[in-house]
């Protein structure tokens, strides 16, 4: 397995624009997790699912974020509008069992840069 | 205005020998626990993990203690190499809430 891809490796947008930034989880995981990781605040869970449901989002810093996951195969973060305090790496990871009592896979992250 | 960043700890290990990263968590209903390794540019990896009814858990070249009493996580790693370089995060999970990150702890190798 190729693990977790997420896509694209780099963003760089300008203020008000949408990103969309996405994610392949491993096959036969069936929880998907959303990562933010910024040297000010760490690594941060902004949302998780489990069988394509969102279970918990209570870490969407607002609005502007939101998160779905159509399929087992495909989820999707998209920020709209952006602010540049949205610049961050943005991790997604799967695992196969539900919640976190178990290994997490991250992908290599998105670098988002938003001037 | 200039923005301040997470000061991580860093420990410096000279090559061959033990390294010993510690992690103090903060509830104590926490039940499981996570070490994890995240090289630069790239994302965490998992290494090891442990339960509460457990004190002590090996992998290869890497060992996990457990000290519920004052709630202390350490692990550590033998005859540290260079790919070892990276920056180290404890997790804790209690029970009904997803993962709780530790800010990291950077090890830095020395030749």
């Amino acid at each position: 397995d190729a693990g977790v891809i997420q896509s694209p490796r780099h963003e760089v947008t300008e203020m008000g624009q949408e990103v969309t930034l996405r994610c392949k989880p491993i096959s036969g995981h069936n929880s998907l997790f959303w990562y933010r990781q910024t040297m000010m605040r760490g690594l941060e869970l902004l949302i998780y699912f489990n069988n394509n449901v969102p279970i918990d989002d209570s870490g969407m810093p607002e609005d502007r974020f939101s998160a779905k996951m159509p399929n087992a195969s495909f989820s999707t973060l998209k920020i709209q509008p952006s602010e540049p305090r949205d610049s961050a790496v943005y991790f997604c990871a799967s695992s196969l069992l539900q919640g976190a009592r178990t290994e997490a896979f991250f992908g290599q992250g998105t670098r988002l840069t938003v001037v | 205005g200039e923005s301040v960043g997470l000061h991580l700890p860093t420990l410096s290990v000279q090559e061959g020998d033990n390294s010993i990263i510690n992690c103090a968590y903060s509830n104590s209903a926490s039940d499981y626990f996570i070490w994890y390794k995240q090289e630069s540019g790239k994302g965490p990896q998992f290494i090891i993990d442990i339960r509460s009814n457990m004190d002590k858990r090996q992998g290869q070249r890497v060992t996990v203690l457990l000290n519920k009493t004052v709630k202390h996580l350490s692990l550590q790693i033998a005859a540290t190499q260079p790919g070892d370089s990276a920056v180290y995060f404890c997790a804790e999970n209690p029970p009904g809430y997803q993962l709780i990150w530790g800010a990291g702890t950077k090890l830095i190798i020395k030749p």
